[in-house]
């Protein structure tokens, strides 16, 4: 079982709409939870941390967490064609830090 | 600009050859990591440092890379005797620290290695 999974889609939107990105983990003892965007061809970029059961807001970016069933989530409100990326989900854990292999976003015009 | 810097951005080399890639991360962050991402996979952890000190390797690493981070400041990836199955993206990210608010990792633009 791999630490983090996502779907790897693709996940195709409408503009405008709500993008609604999945993670899971294995490693009950896992504390910090992040999500990057990642354009192709470029580096990964830090959308949000959450660390708490929860939501965190930032802007229209909105991750939740629920550690009892061991699932992170992004919610893009407004969906804008420039948030097309792959978007990946990281778990720490202990000194290692694991990423999931990234679900692809594709936003409609 | 005060983000994270790797240099150099595309190496191409041919099997056999050493490469050696630099790191400078944002300059008040004490942890720095090194990754390697290939097509379609998320970024696989290859081995990070606490300022100077070299503190855990994956078990993915093999012998023929090394890593170092003199005076706790800019760090080098070597590749010695580089395979074709070595090209990849390698990222360097650097945080704060490990405690939750301080493990943000930001990560440089990436060397991309092309080894033929």
């Amino acid at each position: 079982q791999k630490e983090v999974e996502q779907n790897s889609g693709p996940l195709s939107v409408p503009e405008g709409a709500i993008a609604s990105l999945n993670c899971t983990y294995s490693d009950r003892g896992s504390q910090s939870f992040f999500w990057y965007r990642q354009y192709s061809g470029k580096s990964p970029e830090l959308i949000m941390s959450i660390y708490s059961n929860g939501d965190k807001e930032d802007g229209r970016f909105t991750a939740q967490l629920n550690k009892a069933s061991q699932y992170v989530s992004l919610l893009i409100r407004d969906s804008q064609p420039s948030d097309s990326a792959t978007y990946l989900c990281a778990v720490n854990t202990g000194n290692q830090f694991y990423f999931g292999t990234g679900t692809s976003l594709t936003v409609i015009p | 600009d005060t983000g994270v810097s790797q240099d150099p951005r595309h190496k191409i080399t041919k099997r056999g050859q050493n490469v050696t890639f630099r790191c400078d991360p944002i300059s008040e962050h004490n942890r720095l990591y090194w990754y390697r991402q290939t097509l379609g996979q998320g970024p696989e952890f290859l081995t990070y440092f606490q300022n100077e000190a070299q503190l855990e390797k994956s078990r993915l690493l093999s012998d023929r890379f090394s890593a170092e981070r003199p005076k706790g400041s800019f760090s080098t990836l070597e590749i010695q005797r580089t395979e074709q199955g070595d090209s990849a993206m390698y990222l360097c990210a650097s945080s704060l620290g490990l405690a939750p608010s301080y493990n943000e990792q930001f990560f440089g633009p990436g060397t991309r290695l092309t080894v033929l």
